[in-house]
């Protein structure tokens, strides 16, 4: 399968805990993208890379999240001091430039 | 803010129904536009997109969408539903004005066809 693959896919942590996802885009993508979707909304842009650059980031994302893409291939998406309100499905996506984006089957994760 | 309204969030058919899911969007200038679907169990793809040329746009599984810049909507139809086309379904749309060139998702329409 040469998707966007997002491991684990399923996550489930205590309030206070760090977490790390991980995503490795189609390969010969150079943007990455992370999202984060709630149930009955759709997909909210949280930031994204080009190559090694991370070249955007939402307001979305407070200083509890950090990515990173270092070598420009796979990307990881750290969430530390995990609250509730964090539970959400993290979609990743990539794609060449400004062209369609690829959906990987996205982390659900679940703050207790 | 830029937006994109969805307005049925939830539609019910029958198989063989036709369908029209709407898509406005309140941006000005140039835009892309895309629609994506998810599945049960799987990850959103795309549909069909806009970038420019002929405003319908046909799609994979018989979908098309028609682009009308003056009404700032890009409508989603299929003549006749099956039941294999249950599923989420998110209208998108990029701005090309203001540098950023990260779409905005509506928040979905649920889309259940009865066989």
């Amino acid at each position: 399968d040469t998707g966007v693959s997002q491991d684990p896919r399923h996550k489930i942590t205590k309030r206070g805990q760090n977490v790390t996802f991980r995503c490795d885009p189609i390969s010969e993508h150079n943007r990455l993208y992370w999202y984060r979707q709630t149930l009955g909304q759709g997909p909210e842009f949280l930031t994204y890379f080009q190559n090694e650059a991370q070249l955007e980031k939402s307001r979305l994302l407070s200083d509890r999240f950090s990515a990173e893409r270092p070598k420009g291939s796979f990307s990881t998406l750290e969430i530390q001091r995990t609250e509730q309100g964090d539970s959400a499905m993290y979609l990743c996506a990539s794609s060449i430039l400004e062209n369609e984006q690829y959906f990987g089957p996205g982390t659900r994760l679940t703050v207790t | 803010a830029q937006s994109v309204s969805q307005h049925n969030h939830h539609v019910i058919l029958s198989e063989a129904a036709s369908l029209e899911l709407g898509c406005n969007y309140s941006y000005g200038g140039t835009v892309n536009l895309f629609w994506y679907v998810q599945y049960p169990g799987q990850h959103l793809q795309l549909l069909l997109k806009y970038f420019s040329g002929d405003p319908l746009v046909k799609g994979i599984k018989g979908f098309e969408a028609e682009f009308i810049k003056s009404k700032f909507s890009f409508n989603l139809r299929k003549p006749s539903v099956q039941w294999s086309d249950t599923a989420e379904y998110f209208c998108a749309v990029r701005s090309l004005s203001g540098g950023s060139y990260i779409p905005t998702f509506g928040r979905g329409t649920s889309l259940i066809v009865h066989p």
